[in-house]
């Protein structure tokens, strides 16, 4: 069956970098799409981007763009996301789900937290 | 970007009552491919959103046929028949017709 593991929690520092992954099984990875999704707790979600793991082709919300990094691991069947230069605005619940099967399918989330 | 008005915010209601969702979106969701990319999701505290409708009126596999969608161009409603303890939480619509996709503001159901 589909499962989507995501890494743990992140206390970072303002200003550092954090990659975040999502390491799938269950399907076929390489031709399938994976979304990156944000939610601040007690607020609604927000779609961050996506990447093609075929050919590593990706789309970002122009929100986000400069902010997060989508690569994948074919190898692997696991895709990451960077965010670069974090600030406590950054802190979050960061959720990976795959397009196929209309996002039937979502990552546990993982908490990256920005605090000095 | 599209802007997706979810109303009521907060849905009081008892067990087996049903109630209705709205999702008003700012512009049509009709792609040019046919389709109307319009999703519902519940998401429990501390819990990932589950999917529970795709493209408007699709049911998901599992999900209970208390739950229904109806909906076209700007225009959807979610409907639960018969509210059960286990439906609790927010719900929220999301379009991924138009980039970036984006979700209504959610919907919380609370027991009266």
């Amino acid at each position: 069956q589909v499962k989507l593991q995501q890494s743990g929690a992140e206390l970072v520092k303002p200003g550092a970098s954090v990659k975040l992954s999502c390491k799938t099984s269950g399907y076929t990875f390489s031709t399938s799409y994976m979304s990156w999704f944000k939610q601040i707790p007690g607020q609604s979600i927000e779609w961050i981007g996506m990447i093609y793991a075929g050919d590593g082709g990706t789309g970002y919300n122009q929100k986000f763009k400069g902010k997060a990094t989508l690569t994948v691991d074919t190898s692997s069947s696991t895709a990451y996301m960077d965010l670069s230069s974090l600030t406590t605005e950054d802190s979050a619940v960061y959720f990976c789900a795959p397009i196929t099967w209309w996002f039937a399918y979502w990552g546990q989330g993982t908490l990256v937290t920005v605090s000095s | 970007d599209v802007v997706l008005t979810q109303t009521p915010s907060i849905l009081s209601a008892t067990i087996g009552q049903s109630v209705s969702i709205s999702c008003r979106s700012s512009q049509s969701l009709l792609d040019s491919d046919g389709n109307t990319y319009l999703y519902w999701f519940l998401q429990r505290p501390g819990q990932s959103p589950q999917r529970l409708i795709y493209l408007v009126s699709n049911l998901g596999s599992g999900v209970p046929n208390r739950f229904s969608g109806s909906g076209s161009g700007t225009d959807f409603t979610l409907k639960i028949s018969g509210v059960e303890a286990e439906d609790l939480g927010v719900y929220y619509c999301m379009q991924a017709t138009h980039a970036p996709h984006t979700f209504g503001a959610g919907t919380k159901l609370e027991l009266k």
